[in-house]
């Protein structure tokens, strides 16, 4: 069974850019959650999905910070603009139809510089 | 709101020693409990769940777990370990109907040789 993936696996931009972060759940996984883990500390939920609709974004910035799954599979994580404080490790997971267990991706590193 | 606290910032073993990680959650409700663990240069996996029924569960590479309602606990447990088991440990929690999977800070654990 192919796991999550996730692209880019790094990324550095300098403050202001935008930048999008791609991710492509386990087949048939109806939950996708991203998450954002900054070095020393725990994944921290920025979005959660259930197919294509959105179950929890309240901790989402969203004056920068977007996220879409269309068609209830693929999703995808902008920043826009970046500012110094988002370089962490932006993590992907999925999860079957009422299944509390999530599968993650490797992440992507984003630097902004 | 729901929250993870990892008692240990770092832990530093010898092989063959125990090893006992703490976890404590808030929550209000019913929950799912977990242990994840990160190795280095790897993405999250699932060390082990509780959802119901035996509150002491065991789960891959020899690791346990002990859920204890009354102290909101739920604390992982290596009789041996092995130089291998050096990774970060993370536990997480969700409501048994949410699936808002929220992770404490980690635990960072090397073993020596």
């Amino acid at each position: 069974e192919a796991g999550v993936a996730q692209s880019p696996r790094y990324k550095i931009i300098e403050k202001r850019q935008s930048v999008a972060f791609w991710c492509n759940p386990i087949s048939g996984h109806a939950t996708l959650y991203w998450y954002q883990q900054i070095l020393g500390q725990g994944p921290k939920l920025l979005i959660q999905f259930q197919n294509n609709g959105v179950v929890d974004d309240s901790q989402l910035p969203k004056d920068r910070f977007s996220a879409e799954r269309l068609k209830g599979v693929d999703s995808t994580l902008k920043i826009q603009p970046a500012k110094l404080e988002d370089s962490a490790v932006y993590l992907c997971a999925s999860g079957g139809q009422g299944a509390a267990e999530a599968f993650f991706g490797q992440g992507t590193r984003l630097t902004v510089v | 709101a729901q929250s993870v606290s990892q008692h240990n910032h770092h832990v530093i073993l010898s092989e063959a020693a125990s090893l006992e990680l703490g976890c404590n959650y808030s929550y209000g409700g019913t929950v799912n409990l977990f242990w994840y663990v990160q190795y280095p240069g790897q993405h999250l996996q699932l060390l082990l769940k509780y959802f119901s029924g035996d509150p002491l569960v065991k789960g891959i590479k020899g690791f346990e777990a002990e859920f204890i309602k009354s102290k909101f606990s739920f604390n992982l447990r290596k009789p041996s370990v092995q130089w291998s088991d050096t990774a970060e440990y993370f536990c997480a929690v969700t409501g048994s109907n949410d699936y808002k999977l929220s992770f404490g800070a980690g635990t960072t654990v090397t073993v020596r040789a």
